[in-house]
């Protein structure tokens, strides 16, 4: 069973430009959640997301960042027009459908605004 | 606000003693707490999850505890070995179909 998958590992965006950052959850996992995560910083929540659904965005900021999780295909996490700031390690988890559950994390996407 | 605080100063201790590893929170009432492990370029892995009915869950060299009377949790690990180096999270969820919230942290060292 495939753990959860990122793509791609490591983006590199002019700013302006967009970023676009893919989570393809677990086998059998209907919830995802994305986190940001700076150097020597904690996990930022950023949003959570069933099939088709938008459960919980308050991490995101309300301007350029939007995510979905389609009924098919990956989640996506779209940044649009890029700053510096941007610049960070994105998270995608996954967890089955229960309550309370642990979550797998993917191997991260390294995001670089120059 | 809800804060949750994990030593921010990395913990170092030599191989083969217990580290014991501090997860305090203010302003939440948890259902749950986890813990993971998260090493360097790497995303965190899911070590235990601990129920605000339970007092203290094992698992192999580990053990958690959590008091929700001092709104801590205490994360030990036995007979540390420098493969358990890295830094560990801990995270409190309200339960139900809820996001969890992350501390920042504490990196152990274990020094052979």
């Amino acid at each position: 069973n495939a753990g959860v998958m990122q793509n791609p590992r490591h983006l590199v965006r002019r700013r302006g430009q967009e970023a676009r950052l893919r989570c393809s959850p677990m086998k059998g996992h209907s919830h995802v959640y994305w986190y940001r995560q700076l150097p020597e910083e904690g996990l930022k929540f950023m949003v959570y997301l069933q099939k088709e659904n938008i459960i919980d965005e308050s991490g995101m900021p309300k301007e350029r960042f939007s995510a979905e999780f389609p009924k098919e295909g990956p989640s996506i996490l779209r940044i649009q027009q890029v700053v510096r700031g941007d610049s960070a390690a994105y998270f995608c988890a996954s967890s089955p459908p229960r309550e309370g559950d642990e979550q797998y994390f993917g191997p991260g996407t390294r995001l670089t605004v120059t | 606000s809800q804060k949750i605080e994990q030593n921010s100063e990395a913990l170092n201790i030599q191989e083969g003693k217990t580290a014991t590893l501090t997860c305090n929170y203010t302003n939440y009432s948890p259902a749950y707490l986890q813990w993971y492990r998260q090493d360097p370029g790497r995303g965190p892995v899911f070590l235990l999850l601990i129920r605000e009915n339970e007092k203290e869950k094992r698992k192999e060299r580990l053990k958690v505890t959590f008091d929700t009377t001092l709104k801590q949790s205490l994360f030990h690990i036995t007979a540390s070995q420098p493969a358990d180096s890295a830094t560990y999270l801990c995270a409190l969820g309200r339960g139900g179909y809820q996001k969890v919230t992350f501390g920042t942290g504490t990196k152990l060292q274990v020094i052979p």
